[in-house]
């Protein structure tokens, strides 16, 4: 059973650049959360995708955006880059039947905006 | 924003010894949960205790909620070198939000 996946692992990005990240979640999961990471910090919240739509969404500008697919894969688009959005990107999956108590998390994204 | 805090920001301790974290947070709650994150790779769950709880067990883990104090401690019973790693404990909100709110982490180091 494979769990949540990532890609890429690391991804170099310079200011003004557009980046895409992926998601694959948990199998049987159908929701995908994404959070920001930054050095010596905890995550924070960016949004969670259900059936294909953003049904919450933390404090984060619209250059966060993101989409998920019939498979409930998922992806994260981030415009404009800031050198304040170098951090560990992490996708987790949860499933409603559960609750979606229980987030489980890819082993993460690490963007780096030169 | 961060939930709350975690105390101590950074633990060292010799193998065998207990370690203790604490996790303080701001708002009402459906769950609290620690998850481990070792060298910034993705978080492992390792326990979730739910508002109604006050204490809970999981092999060497123990964890307790006090809801009136808006806290909840993590103990891991005779550490391990491979215990070495960052704790945080979050939020699930009682506000029917599905996001997880974290503390800001305690490190620990566990010599051998």
């Amino acid at each position: 059973d494979a769990g949540v996946t990532q890609s890429p692992t690391h991804l170099i990005k310079t200011r003004g650049q557009q980046v895409t990240l992926r998601c694959s979640p948990k199998s049987g999961h159908d929701t995908v959360s994404w959070y920001q990471q930054a050095l010596g910090q905890g995550p924070q919240f960016i949004f969670q995708y259900y059936e294909e739509e953003e049904r919450q969404r933390g404090n984060f500008p619209d250059r966060f955006s993101g989409h998920q697919f019939p498979n409930y894969s998922s992806e994260l688009n981030v415009n404009a880059l800031l050198l304040g959005d170098s951090a560990l990107y992490l996708c987790a999956s949860s499933d409603t039947g559960q609750l979606r108590e229980t987030q489980y998390f890819g082993p993460g994204t690490r963007l780096l905006v030169l | 924003s961060q939930q709350g805090e975690e105390d101590p920001q950074a633990l060292s301790i010799q193998e065998g010894e207990n370690a203790t974290m604490n996790c303080s947070y701001k708002t009402s709650i459906n769950n609290l949960q620690w998850y481990r994150q070792n060298s910034g790779r993705g978080l492992v769950h390792l326990i979730l205790i739910r508002s109604n709880e006050r204490e809970k067990h999981s092999g060497r883990l123990r964890v307790t909620l006090d809801t009136s104090k808006k806290s909840s401690s993590l103990l891991i019973t005779a550490s391990r070198a491979a215990d070495t790693a960052s704790y945080f404990c979050a939020t699930l909100g009682g506000d029917s939000s599905y996001k997880l709110i974290f503390g800001s982490g305690t490190r620990l180091l566990v010599r051998p």
